[in-house]
C-alpha cells in the first residue's frame, strides 16, 4: 500500500490568490511528480524532482513552482490563480529499489473562480 | 518523441466477460511499462509493472503482456465485476542509454462492466 497524501483534496478559489497545494510521501521515495489532468483527458507532467534542492519542469509548461527541501515534501504554489489553472492536481513518488514503479496521491481539485 | 495509444478509448461489456485492453507506443527502447486503473474523480493506483525483459505479469485476475519489439501490451482482465469499472491507463517509461526517462501515459481505456 502506497502512502502518498494530498492536501486539500478539494479547493475552490478566487481569482487572484495564491495556493499552495501539499504533497507528502511517508516511502522515502527520492523522486516526486507532479502532474495535470483535464477531465476526460491525459495526464500531463509539469514538475518532477530527484531528490532534495532538484527539481525540474515537466512537458507541459505550467506557471506553478515547487519546491523541494525535504524528501518526504513537494509542495506546488501559484502565486496568482486563474480560471486558466482549473484542474485536477495529481502527486506522485517513485523509488529506486522498485524499478520506479510510481505511486499516486488522490489529487486535488482546484477550481478558480 | 515517444507515443502511447490506447484502444478502444471506451468499452461497455456484461458482467462475467473476460476482456482484453490494449496498449500501443512507438518507441521500443522502454525501462518498464506501469499499468494503472483511476476511478473518477481519483487518483491512480498502480496495477502491475512490466520490466523490458518480461514478458508478462499476473495479479489476481488480471494478467499483462509485453511485447517491446512490436511496441505492444495487453490488459486481460478475466471475469469481469461491475467493480472493474474505471478508466484503465497505461504507462512506458523511457531507457535513455542506461538512465530512465519520466512516464509517458496513454489517454486510457474507460471500462463499464453492466451487472
Amino acid at each position: 500500500e502506497a502512502d502518498i497524501y494530498q492536501t486539500p483534496r478539494y479547493l475552490v478559489i478566487g481569482t487572484g490568490k495564491k495556493i499552495t497545494l501539499e504533497c507528502s510521501q511517508t516511502m522515502g521515495h527520492d523522486k516526486m511528480y507532479w502532474y495535470q489532468q483535464d477531465p476526460g483527458m491525459e495526464l500531463h507532467l509539469i514538475h518532477y524532482s530527484y531528490g532534495v534542492n532538484s527539481t525540474e519542469k515537466g512537458d507541459l509548461s505550467s506557471e506553478s513552482t515547487v519546491s523541494r527541501i525535504r524528501t518526504e515534501h513537494f509542495p506546488l504554489t501559484l502565486e496568482s490563480a486563474r480560471p486558466s489553472h482549473t484542474s485536477q492536481y495529481l502527486c506522485a513518488s517513485s523509488g529506486r529499489g522498485s524499478y520506479n514503479e510510481q505511486f499516486f496521491g488522490p489529487g486535488t481539485r482546484l477550481t478558480v473562480l | 518523441k515517444q507515443e502511447v495509444t490506447q484502444i478502444p478509448a471506451a468499452l461497455s461489456v456484461p458482467e462475467g466477460e473476460n476482456l482484453v485492453l490494449n496498449c500501443s507506443f512507438t518507441d521500443s527502447a522502454i525501462y518498464n511499462l506501469q499499468w494503472f486503473r483511476q476511478d473518477p474523480g481519483k487518483g491512480l493506483t498502480s496495477l502491475l509493472l512490466i520490466q523490458s525483459s518480461q514478458r508478462e505479469q499476473t495479479s489476481g485476475r488480471l494478467n499483462a503482456s509485453l511485447d517491446k519489439s512490436s511496441g505492444r501490451s495487453t490488459l486481460y482482465i478475466a471475469a469481469s465485476q461491475p467493480g472493474d469499472s474505471a478508466t484503465y491507463l497505461c504507462a512506458v517509461r523511457h531507457n535513455y542509454g542506461g538512465s530512465q526517462g519520466n512516464l509517458i501515459f496513454g489517454k486510457g481505456t474507460k471500462l463499464s462492466v453492466k451487472p
